[in-house]
């Protein structure tokens, strides 16, 4: 089974470009999860998707990020402009979850790893 | 609201010590409880979970029991590996919030032959 898979791996940009981070989740999984990790801490959830419709977007900051899944399936998250402190980690995720079930695993992917200068 | 607190690290083992990392949590209602580990340069995988209250995860010989009365889910492990060198992340997720992780700050281990 393939897992979690997310492009770009690596992304340096200067401050005020954009950037996009784009994510294919394993087949069948109805949620996805947009999670940023920041050096040092644990991941905090950016973005939920339960199949093309957002859960939780109460942590993103609407003003420069947005995320879109389009059919349900692939999602991309979008950085515009940019700012040092949104060097990060962005990580994706997906889970079979299709009601909020707090059990049901969720699968990372390897992670895009974004420095701003 | 929902918080997880882990022990700082780095935590430095020689090969076949005992491992204990400390996991408190805060949550309202009944979270599920969770460990995952990242190995350098890899992504966050699943090491093992608890659901309710007394119930044991277990995998790859780490144990974690759910405690509710100490409100915690300490990570243990017997006899370490240098193959164990990784961080540790616990996290909880509860139902009222849609069934997001919220991690701890991670706990990095190093065990040295």
């Amino acid at each position: 089974e393939a897992g979690v898979a997310q492009s770009p791996r690596y992304k340096i940009i200067e401050k005020r470009q954009s950037v996009a981070f784009w994510c294919n989740p394993i087949s069948g999984h109805a949620t996805l999860y947009w999670y940023q990790q920041i050096l040092g801490q644990g991941p905090k959830l950016l973005i939920q998707f339960q199949n093309n419709g957002v859960v939780d977007d109460s942590q993103l900051p609407k003003d420069r990020f947005s995320a879109e899944r389009l059919k349900g399936v692939d999602s991309t998250l979008k950085i515009q402009p940019a700012k040092l402190e949104d060097s990060a980690v962005y990580l994706c995720a997906s889970s079979l979850a299709t009601s909020g079930i707090t059990t049901d695993t969720q699968y990372f992917g390897p992670g895009t790893r974004l420095t701003v200068l | 609201g929902n918080s997880v607190t882990q022990m700082e690290g780095p935590v430095t083992l020689s090969e076949e010590a005992f491992l204990t990392i400390n996991c408190t949590y805060t949550a309202t209602g009944y979270p599920s409880l969770f460990w995952y580990v990242q190995y350098p340069g890899e992504g966050l995988q699943l090491l093992l979970k608890a659901t309710k209250a007394d119930d044991k995860g277990s995998n790859k010989g780490f144990e974690a029991t759910y405690r509710k009365e100490t409100t915690s889910f300490h990570l243990e492990k017997g006899s370490v590996q240098v193959s164990d060198s990784a961080v540790y992340f616990c996290a909880l997720s509860t139902y009222n919030q849609g069934g997001k992780l919220i991690f701890g700050q991670g706990t990095e281990l190093s065990v040295k032959p």
